[in-house]
């Protein structure tokens, strides 16, 4: 089965910092990865994603992910962290078939300190 | 394009009683998700269906929890009787049909609290 972890509950930069937010997967075949951002009372809008090719990835607003197959990871970055980014992260895992399910991790909430 | 398309987004109801929540999923788009969302959790796939058919229900506890669709476009997840655990965040979800990466589109999510 597969599975997700992401490691840190709560994450506080300051703003302008760089950003790393963790997620490992367990999955038997070669993954489809996710990072979603979740505002609060708003549903969940996809960064990016990985399916194939080169292992890392660019997204939305700036973000970008590094797959990184030996280590089972897919750790999402940002290199200036702005206000506007505070919200609650997930990284998710979808199977290789045709329903393409979603797995989620337990989320990363981003706080930033002004 | 229009996203997907919940409702009631807030939801009020006592233990016992039942609640219904509708989704219109993005034009076109075969695959429909429902996800519950418990406060501080990730999201949870309770029921998955290709157009009117039910790919994955394994995580819906059906003595309480049914979802359907029948025209294989709008769908309603129903809950009765409710429980105080299934207070959540109940995310529908669409995707076009296939195989490969298309993106799952959620809405913005229908909050249930149980009293």
């Amino acid at each position: 089965a597969q599975s997700v972890t992401q490691p840190d509950i709560h994450i506080t930069v300051s703003e302008g910092a760089s950003l790393e937010l963790r997620c490992n997967y367990s999955y038997g075949a070669t993954p489809y990865l996710f990072w979603y951002v979740q505002s609060p009372g708003q549903g969940l809008q996809l960064l990016l994603k990985y399916f194939s090719g080169d292992t890392l990835v660019q997204g939305i607003k700036g973000f970008e992910a590094e797959f990184k197959r030996s280590q089972s990871s897919f750790n999402l970055r940002k290199p200036s962290v702005h206000w506007s980014d505070a919200a609650e992260y997930f990284c998710a895992v979808g199977a290789n078939n045709a329903g393409n399910m979603l797995t989620f991790g337990g989320g990363t909430r981003l706080m930033v300190k002004p | 394009e229009a996203g997907v398309a919940q409702s009631p987004r807030y939801k009020i109801i006592e233990k016992r009683q039942s609640v219904a929540f509708w989704c219109n999923p993005i034009s076109g788009h075969a695959t429909l998700y429902w996800y519950q969302q418990i406060l501080g959790q990730g999201p949870k796939l309770l029921i998955q269906f290709q157009n009117n058919g039910v790919v994955d229900d394994s995580q819906l506890p059906k003595d309480r929890f049914s979802a359907e669709r029948l025209k294989g476009v709008d769908s309603t997840l129903k809950i009765q009787p409710a429980k105080l655990e299934d207070s959540a965040v109940y995310l529908c979800a669409s995707r076009l049909l296939g195989t490969g990466g298309n993106t799952i589109y959620f809405g913005e999510g229908s909050w249930l609290t149980v009293v």
